[in-house]
């Protein structure tokens, strides 16, 4: 199975800061990287397909970038609805995997 | 609107048997694969099944054999057989839809709010 490592696994931010998280795959996936939300009690939302690409209705402020085994994800100013848990995930070889996650607080 | 709503969990002993359903609507439900991802209470998450919009099954190693998926495109309902459950199959089991028509290659871009898997004696 490919493993997706996630870093950090918590972060605190203030409003308005650029926040990234980085995801590291154990072999080369191309550009089949996802990015996903989940708020505390809630499914998971995409934000992120193909490692940059924006799903439909998602804010401008997230982005993500990076190929191959490295990618990161950005939000370039942290909003207080943005308090959640993000993921990535390889799409490249079954089993899909899921990074461990990446807890988002504001400081 | 696009939705998936999740029904069949519940509490069962280990050894038992669940099937979970996956009723859509809003898409075109025959032309895209579809999804099981699962999370453990406090934990991340894990993909579990996927089924081609052709109807080709692929399994994550530790469900192999005791899980199956299936969909009826005439109902636009997705399952999940599980038999000989096991403490480690207890979570949160959320259906998804994939934005193409294999469950690689391509993200999950519709969920559903999740039915929840017990197994205890």
């Amino acid at each position: 199975d490919i493993q997706m490592t996630q870093s950090p696994s918590s972060l605190s931010a203030s409003v308005g800061d650029r926040v990234a998280i980085t995801c590291q795959a154990s072999q080369d996936i191309s550009n089949y990287l996802n990015w996903y939300q989940q708020k505390p009690g809630k499914d998971p939302k995409l934000l992120i397909y193909d490692a940059s690409n924006l799903e439909t209705g998602v804010p401008s402020r997230f982005s993500g970038s990076g190929s191959g085994t490295d990618f990161t994800f950005t939000i370039s100013s942290l909003q207080p609805e943005d308090i959640a848990t993000y993921y990535c995930q390889q799409c490249d070889t079954l089993p899909l995997t899921f990074g461990g996650g990446t807890k988002v607080e504001i400081k | 609107e696009v939705q998936l709503l999740e029904s069949g969990g519940g509490l069962v002993q280990p050894g038992g048997s669940l099937r979970l359903s996956c009723a859509a609507s809003g898409f075109t439900f025959s032309i895209y694969a579809m999804s099981w991802v699962r999370q453990a209470p406090g934990k991340g998450l894990d993909w579990v099944s996927g089924i081609s919009s052709g109807g080709s099954t692929y399994y994550r190693d530790s469900v192999k054999g005791r899980f199956t998926i299936s969909r009826d495109n005439s109902k636009n309902t997705l399952f999940l057989q599980m038999n000989s459950l096991r403490a480690e199959d207890t979570a949160v089991y959320y259906c998804a839809k994939n934005r193409g028509g294999i469950p690689y290659y391509y993200g999950m871009d519709v969920w559903g709010q999740g039915t929840t898997v017990t197994v205890s004696s």
